[in-house]
């Protein structure tokens, strides 16, 4: 079946612009979460979504960061007034909650961002 | 607060050699989830094995065994007659019970495999 898709895979913006990135989960699973990956900082949470609860958005760095889900389905990352700091691989990732607990998150490939 | 460190930062073996990654972990929670993950030169993780904290039984998959101490606060991941297929990036991460699902990753070790 399908997997993760995130789009676009690439993204090159100015200093200042906004950018959105965007992600389709695997159908069926309710929990969403963004990361981000750059080479000072290693794998870091963003942001969470399950189901219809309100978002954990306890890992986004600032508030140009905002995040939302729709219909419980695809979620859109926001980046207002990009920094240089943004650069980074911004990966999506899906679960569905199993009766075991923790259920793996399936990887989208990942945008790579780059702030000129 | 949770932590994961994975001390190997770079390791090169050639084929054929066995090879173990370290994984150590902090957490307060007596409920909690282990993982390994894969990144390959594509760049996408891929998925490999997930532990809960009740279950300290050794796992194997074929080349790759995992093995869980909680005594040492370890889950290290061991590839035996590894193949040029193996070099990758591997992430060893924890999710705690409570709380939010996010996981919390190590910074990975990158391991190459000479031909």
């Amino acid at each position: 079946g399908a997997g993760v898709s995130q789009s676009p895979s690439n993204k090159v913006t100015e200093k200042g612009k906004d950018v959105e990135l965007r992600c389709d989960p695997i159908s069926g699973h309710t929990a969403l979460y963004w990361y981000r990956q750059s080479l000072g900082q290693g794998l870091e949470f963003l942001i969470y979504f399950q189901g219809n609860s309100a978002p954990d958005k306890s890992g986004l760095p600032s508030d140009r960061f905002s995040a939302e889900r729709t219909g419980g389905s695809v979620s859109t990352l926001t980046i207002q007034r990009t920094q240089q700091e943004d650069s980074a691989v911004y990966l999506c990732a899906s679960s569905t909650r199993g009766l075991a607990g923790r259920d793996e998150q399936f990887f989208g490939p990942g945008t790579r961002l780059t702030v000129l | 607060a949770q932590k994961v460190t994975q001390a190997q930062t770079e390791i090169s073996v050639v084929e054929k050699e066995d090879v173990t990654l370290d994984c150590v972990y902090e957490t307060r929670d007596t409920t909690y989830y282990l993982f390994w993950y894969k990144q390959p030169p594509s760049g996408e993780l891929v998925f490999l094995i997930r532990r809960n904290s009740f279950d300290e039984q050794n796992e194997i998959s074929g080349r790759y065994s995992w093995n869980f101490q909680k005594s040492t606060s370890s889950f290290n991941f061991t590839i035996t007659a590894s193949q040029v297929v193996d070099s990758a990036v591997y992430f060893c991460a924890l999710s705690e019970d409570f709380g939010n699902e996010k996981l919390t990753f190590g910074t990975g070790t990158r391991l190459t495999i000479i031909p």
